[in-house]
């Protein structure tokens, strides 16, 4: 299966907290990207980590790449309420396939 | 821009109907992709299209299903007939590039009852 895996499904933390999010899937990984999902809304991009990257930041983001494991990882540093969202990763190197996502809750 | 323009953003129809569902891509975009997204199943790419040519359909799930892109700022999603398991919320995204980031609009809700 492509079918990317993420981890955990869900996570609760407290505003301020460090959050992280694991990507895993069974075949390559080419260009693999993270978005967030706000409940009823559409996914927003939020960065791109390419297979001969090991890492990248934006912001409070760092995402972290290991293509021997096929796995990537999501920090969010600091969080705050307004990170309450679902959060996906996507492979582009086998036809876009979404992995089912993180529920993320930053509790006040 | 506007960005990624969906409509309806709610469509509500009986089993048996035919459902069209539009977007209009950003300006520039060569990119097209149609996505579906359940609980049970998550984000499905249904099909994507690069300068209006559909490139990849296997992930439509029946011949229910056709989408069209008739020019650059416009396509649809067919569903003929539509049956109770169609309903889901239905994504259209565009890109400038293969490996870019994927624009989303706001999706369409639909409910077949």
């Amino acid at each position: 299966s492509q079918q990317g895996e993420e981890d955990p499904q869900a996570l609760s933390i407290q505003e301020g907290e460090n959050a992280t999010m694991n990507c895993s899937y069974k075949t390559s990984i080419n260009n693999l990207q993270w978005y967030r999902q706000n409940s009823g809304r559409g996914l927003v991009h939020l960065i791109l980590i390419r297979s001969n990257e090991r890492e990248k930041h934006s912001g409070r983001l760092r995402v972290t790449l290991d293509t021997s494991k096929k796995s990537s990882s999501l920090l969010i540093t600091a969080s705050r309420a307004a990170d309450t969202a679902s959060y996906f990763c996507a492979n582009y190197g086998q036809n876009f396939v979404f992995g089912p996502g993180t529920r993320l809750s930053v509790l006040p | 821009d506007a960005g990624v323009i969906q409509s309806p953003r709610h469509e509500v129809t009986e089993m048996g109907q035919e459902v069209t569902l539009r977007c209009k891509p950003i300006s520039g975009h060569d990119y097209l992709f149609w996505y579906r997204q359940t609980m049970m199943r998550g984000l499905e790419l249904l099909i994507y299209f690069n300068n209006n040519v559909p490139i990849d359909d296997s992930g439509m799930p029946e011949d229910r299903f056709s989408a069209k892109m008739p020019n650059a700022s416009f396509s649809t999603l067919k569903i003929q007939p539509s049956e109770p398991r169609d309903s889901a919320v239905y994504f259209c995204a565009s890109s400038p590039g293969h490996s870019y980031e994927q624009y989303f609009g706001p999706g369409t809700r639909l409910t077949v009852t």
